[in-house]
């Protein structure tokens, strides 16, 4: 079936950092590839997202690349907040696996931004 | 007000009790899902509707049912709740395309 694994937390920055998120996937079609973001105490959110081979989602200074060679959709962002200080989730849709609607979410990345 | 409403959004109670968690929806989509977040696990689908008509169930559905009363609304039960159902459970929306609308979230914990 759909997997989705993304790097163990926390991850441990300071203010102005690069960051990368690393996010690989095992889908049995051509998945649609998604980050969500959940700040403390709410749901989550779309943060971007890639729906074919070598499309770039980016928003609020993110970005990642869906990676169809190495079956990837990395988050990067090269000067990091306190303010993005959250739970990422790298995510993915398959339709053409036969498998459940809905999303096929990775683990979460707890990532902490210190000022 | 928010565009998906989850009450309560927090509850304890016992074990062998009924809970239902309501969601109410005014994105006016069809799609509406129930998921499950535990610590180190991410989240997993309980269940999903398209529509009135149509209830499917998700990966982790045994212990758990669901009714779509209405488009903008889908309520989980747990019939008879037990420790390992403590967990943060989120109702989403979706118009197709997997664009998830969340929640804020039903914090539950079963004594």
């Amino acid at each position: 079936g759909d997997s989705v694994t993304q790097m163990e937390g926390p991850v441990t920055l300071s203010e102005e950092a690069f960051l990368t998120i690393n996010c690989t996937y095992t889908a049995t079609g051509y998945p649609s590839l998604f980050w969500y973001v959940q700040y403390p105490g709410e749901g989550l959110q779309l943060l971007l997202k890639a729906t074919k081979a070598d499309d770039k989602g980016s928003n609020k200074g993110f970005e990642a690349t869906y990676r169809k060679e190495t079956t990837s959709f990395h988050l990067e962002k090269g000067s990091v907040q306190v303010s993005d200080s959250a739970v990422y989730f790298c995510a993915l849709s398959d339709y053409s696996g036969g498998g459940a609607d809905g999303l096929t979410f990775g683990k979460g990345t707890h990532l902490i931004i210190q000022p | 007000d928010a565009d998906v409403t989850q009450t309560p959004r927090n509850r304890i109670t016992k074990t062998g009790k009924r809970i239902m968690l309501e969601c109410s929806q005014t994105k006016g989509h069809d799609r509406m899902y129930w998921y499950r977040q535990d610590p180190g696990l991410g989240l997993r689908l309980i269940y999903y509707s398209f529509d009135v008509k149509d209830i499917n169930k998700g990966e982790i559905s045994d212990g758990y049912s669901v009714s779509r009363q209405a488009q903008a609304k889908f309520s989980l039960s747990l019939e008879s709740a037990i420790p390992n159902q403590t967990a943060l459970y989120f109702c989403a929306t979706s118009p197709g395309a997997n664009v998830l609308t969340f929640g804020a979230g039903s914090r539950l914990t079963v004594l």
